[in-house]
């Protein structure tokens, strides 16, 4: 089941820039994305989503793009913190599918 | 704000065995799910749960898994007959419906041995 990737198993960055992170989907029925984070020993963390009806969706220092012709969506994080180290996941619905797929997640480290 | 919690954090099991993972869901959610990683592979869904009843489950959710909600709070995962291959972070979730997000618990690692 690969209807969501992350291509990028490791992303470093360095403390105060942008961290990008990026997600691909296959399904065109998916109509509501996720991005999750995840702590060693813990479960994911909700962060941010964004409806298939928007392109952008922004909180605070994180903002979801979501190109649907591309079926791409990206997670930006500015400016990078040293406690935003953690797994990174994607995730995705489809509508009537009551049930996330979720992508293979980045680890992100942001070095002081 | 409101949490989900599981327990046990850490169950190891001979294969064979039942293994019952509990999960209280946050208050106001309506809807339950179950969740496994794999050591070094992603999260996959397994079920999930609404109005007392699976509304969804995937092939992996075989015969030998249960869910209930027996006494309106737990809401549990059975596996009747464990297998190796059932070594596992379980994740329980919750939330509100679709086009939502869903909180998660901090999971149970089931080992068997």
């Amino acid at each position: 089941d690969q209807q969501v990737k992350q291509n990028s198993p490791s992303l470093s960055v360095q403390e105060g820039r942008i961290s990008i992170l990026n997600c691909d989907y296959t399904n065109s029925m998916f109509d509501y994305f996720l991005w999750y984070k995840k702590y060693p020993a813990e479960g994911p963390t909700f962060l941010i989503s964004i409806s298939s009806i928007k392109d952008k969706n922004e909180d605070g220092r994180f903002t979801v793009f979501l190109n649907k012709s591309a079926k791409h969506l990206s997670l930006h994080i500015v400016p990078s913190q040293p406690g935003d180290s953690a797994v990174y996941f994607c995730a995705a619905e489809s509508y009537n599918f009551n049930k996330f797929y979720f992508g293979s997640g980045t680890k992100l480290n942001v070095k002081p | 704000e409101p949490e989900v919690t599981q327990t046990p954090s850490h169950q190891v099991t001979q294969m064979g065995q039942e293994v019952i993972l509990r999960c209280v869901p946050i208050s106001n959610h309506l809807y339950f799910y179950w969740y496994r990683q794999i050591l070094g592979q992603k999260v996959e869904f397994l079920v999930s749960f609404y109005n007392n009843e699976i509304s969804e489950k995937s092939e992996i959710f075989d015969d030998q898994f249960s869910v209930e909600r027996p006494d309106g709070s737990n809401f549990t995962l059975k596996i009747r007959s464990t297998k190796l291959e059932d070594s596992a972070m379980y994740f329980c979730a919750t939330g509100q419906g679709e086009n939502q997000p869903q909180h998660f618990g901090d999971g149970t690692r089931l080992s068997i041995l």
